[in-house]
């Protein structure tokens, strides 16, 4: 299997905090990390791509000085929330996929973290 | 801009017919399209992946079409139980494995 450990499962801290958010690739070496964000009843979007050992991709509107983004192996990334507010509060999940896989690869997600910023 | 559309309503079935359920999507080429599984405060679990020169794929109970022409993806879960009971999300993808989701739609089986 591909499998995916994303910890903590769930944060509840003060406004002000920064809260770090691991996510690791278990039995696969993972080139490319991702990070999403989801709303209750909504999609996923897509927040920043890791790769590791370079820096992240951000997607718009996305502040890459509040989310900070470490890919340090094929096998770890973490998302870190900086200085975290209420607004802030959202479900987080990572997915990996396989590292030498490029296109049409299929992405394995972590459980999420539950971040409630109070 | 691209969008992509799956009904927002839940759909709810009798346990052994067959769930259809609707991946629309408009200004947007994908390379392919997945669809995956959400159960409630779960990350999303991957179930098929079909690829744009692909019509059809199939795995257990579960089929998947991808018409480029209509741009739009069908999924159908056969014989259909309430452990089917989730969300259920398609992806689209381009060469670069980067996903854009859809809304999902919530799938309800009842026994």
């Amino acid at each position: 299997g591909a499998v995916v450990s994303q910890h903590p499962s769930w944060v509840i801290c003060k406004s002000g905090t920064s809260v770090k958010i691991e996510c690791r690739s278990l039995d696969f070496q993972a080139t490319t990390m991702f990070w999403y964000r989801q709303f209750p009843k909504q999609s996923l979007m897509l927040m920043a791509t890791s790769n590791e050992g370079s820096k992240a991709t951000y997607e718009q509107g996305v502040e890459k000085d509040k989310f900070l983004i470490n890919h340090a192996s094929l096998t770890l990334s973490t998302l870190t929330v900086t200085s975290a507010h209420p607004e802030d509060s959202s479900f987080y999940i990572c997915s990996a996929a396989r590292q030498g896989a490029w296109g049409n690869q299929p992405q394995h997600f972590g459980d999420g973290t539950r971040l409630s910023i109070l | 801009s691209q969008k992509i559309e799956q009904n927002s309503e839940a759909l709810n079935i009798q346990e052994g017919k067959t769930a259809t359920l609707t991946c629309n999507y408009t200004n947007y080429s994908p390379a392919y399209l997945q669809w995956y599984r959400q159960d409630p405060g779960r990350g999303p679990v991957f179930l098929l992946l079909i690829r744009e020169n692909e019509k059809e794929k199939r795995k257990e109970r579960l089929k998947v079409t991808f018409d480029t022409t209509l741009k739009q993806s069908l999924f159908h879960i056969t014989a259909s139980q309430p452990a089917d009971s989730a969300t259920y999300l398609c992806a689209l993808g381009d060469a670069g494995n980067m996903l854009t989701f859809g809304g999902g739609t919530r799938l309800m089986v009842k026994p």
